[in-house]
């Protein structure tokens, strides 16, 4: 079956630090996986997005690999901050179809 | 442009009762989806259109829901009877040549 897989539910780690977060996927083939950030109460934001032939992507802190290979992608935020504090979710594309992982819940304590 | 607008944001209705959750996508975006978001099921596409064609509504859970979008600028996601289990918020995206997609804010709907 197919299935995407944000590996880590709950990520605490300590401010200035680099924060890595997984996504796995199974029986997908995407032509590109993105990261989005979501906020309680608010709807999930995009950050960045990373096409198959393309091996690493970077944004200020932020910087994205996508290994087709090993069907995974890094997401990593350099410094990191306390206002990082959020739920960071993967999604990839099926079929014109945007599918989600179930995100990971970002702290990041000072 | 003042991004993809939900209405209304809290909805609580009583079960049985007909609930319509309203969608304005960014202008010029040719792709609108609807989402649910649950705590158990995380973000579960419901349906998604290109040019106001409905795609794919393999999401859709049941026929008790049903979505339609008259024009460009307002798609409508219509859940008849409502049951609790439809207890979630529900968004709605928008955008071009399918991806990224832009949410708007949600609406959080409580069924009793």
């Amino acid at each position: 079956s197919q299935k995407i897989e944000q590996n880590s539910e709950a990520l605490n780690i300590q401010e200035g630090k680099t924060a890595t977060l997984t996504c796995n996927y199974t029986n997908y083939s995407p032509a590109y996986l993105q990261w989005y950030r979501q906020d309680p109460g608010r709807g999930p934001v995009f950050l960045l997005l990373i096409r198959e032939n393309e091996k690493e992507k970077r944004k200020e802190r932020l910087k994205v690999t996508f290994d087709t290979t090993l069907k995974q992608s890094l997401f990593h935020i350099t410094a990191s901050q306390p206002a990082d504090s959020a739920t960071y979710l993967c999604a990839l594309d099926s079929a014109s179809k945007i599918i989600f992982g179930s995100g990971t819940r970002l702290s990041i304590r000072p | 442009d003042a991004g993809v607008i939900q209405s209304p944001r809290h909805e609580v209705t009583e079960m049985g009762q007909e609930v319509t959750l309203r969608c304005k996508p960014i202008s010029g975006h040719d792709y609108l989806f609807w989402y649910r978001q649950t705590m158990m099921r995380g973000l579960e596409l419901l349906i998604y259109f290109n040019n106001n064609v409905p795609i794919d509504d393999s999401g859709m859970p049941e026929d008790r829901f049903s979505a339609k979008m008259p024009n460009a600028s307002f798609s409508t996601l219509k859940i008849q009877p409502s049951e609790p289990r439809d207890s979630a918020v529900y968004f709605c995206a928008s955008s071009l040549y399918a991806t990224p997609a832009f949410f708007g804010q949600g609406t959080r709907l409580t069924v009793v």
